[in-house]
């Protein structure tokens, strides 16, 4: 039962650095979503995708882009890695507009 | 004002206390409601529906107060183990929204 699966669990950039955030899914969900989550605070929605070849933006977008080639797969690209982007991001999947599954979370940290 | 609204608590409770927490909605077209638990550090995990009739599971009841646009969560007899960060999710017009959480300690 693996679910939604993240990689990395961890990483640290620096400053300008770019990296890619794997999610994937195998419960043949539509819906997939990326969250970033502060310290003592609550889910922001970056970006999420209704379906294979499709995106749109959540409420905090700014910084990062997505791409859903697979139906499976929903990956969250940072070009320039900034300090306001340490957080810890999600990703989630459903069936429609339901019940959100969660990964375990990649901890992010740019120096 | 938010769409999602909830008591940041913390609430501290001793074992044994019955407790209930309540969440806040704007949108009078939200269409389906759900309650998250969120342990430390680790990823939001749903907990239980919210249907219109109100339901149960185990020590746990929740409720949807359409008029007042309210969902609430009552946990009865609470275990050490309940404590977590308690999450409401409300559905209206194609959009899921988050309420940001209530803080549960319950110490021996």
């Amino acid at each position: 039962n693996a679910g939604v699966t993240q990689t990395p669990k961890f990483r640290v950039l620096k400053t300008g650095q770019s990296m890619t955030l794997l999610c994937a899914q195998d419960m043949n969900h539509e819906y997939m979503y990326w969250y970033r989550q502060d310290p003592g605070m609550g889910l922001r929605l970056i970006h999420y995708s209704v379906g294979e070849g499709t995106t749109a933006k959540g409420e905090v977008p700014d910084g990062y882009n997505v791409s859903r080639l697979k139906k499976q797969n929903f990956l969250l690209g940072l070009e320039s890695a900034a300090p306001s982007q340490t957080s810890v991001y999600f990703c989630a999947s459903s069936f429609g507009r339901n019940i959100q599954y969660f990964g375990a979370g990649t901890r992010l940290s740019v120096l | 004002r938010k769409e999602v609204e909830q008591d940041p608590g913390p609430f501290n409770v001793p074992e044994g206390a019955t407790v209930a927490f309540n969440c806040t909605y704007s949108n009078s077209a939200s269409q389906s409601f759900f309650w998250y638990r969120q342990d430390c550090r680790k990823e939001p995990k749903l907990l239980m529906s919210v249907y219109s009739s109100g339901n149960e599971d185990g020590r746990f009841t929740a409720q949807l107060n359409r008029a007042s646009q309210y969902i609430s969560l009552l946990i009865r007899d609470s275990k050490l183990s309940d404590s977590a960060t308690y999450l409401c999710v409300v559905n209206a017009e194609g959009k899921s929204t988050f309420g940001d959480g209530t803080t549960l300690t319950v110490k021996p």
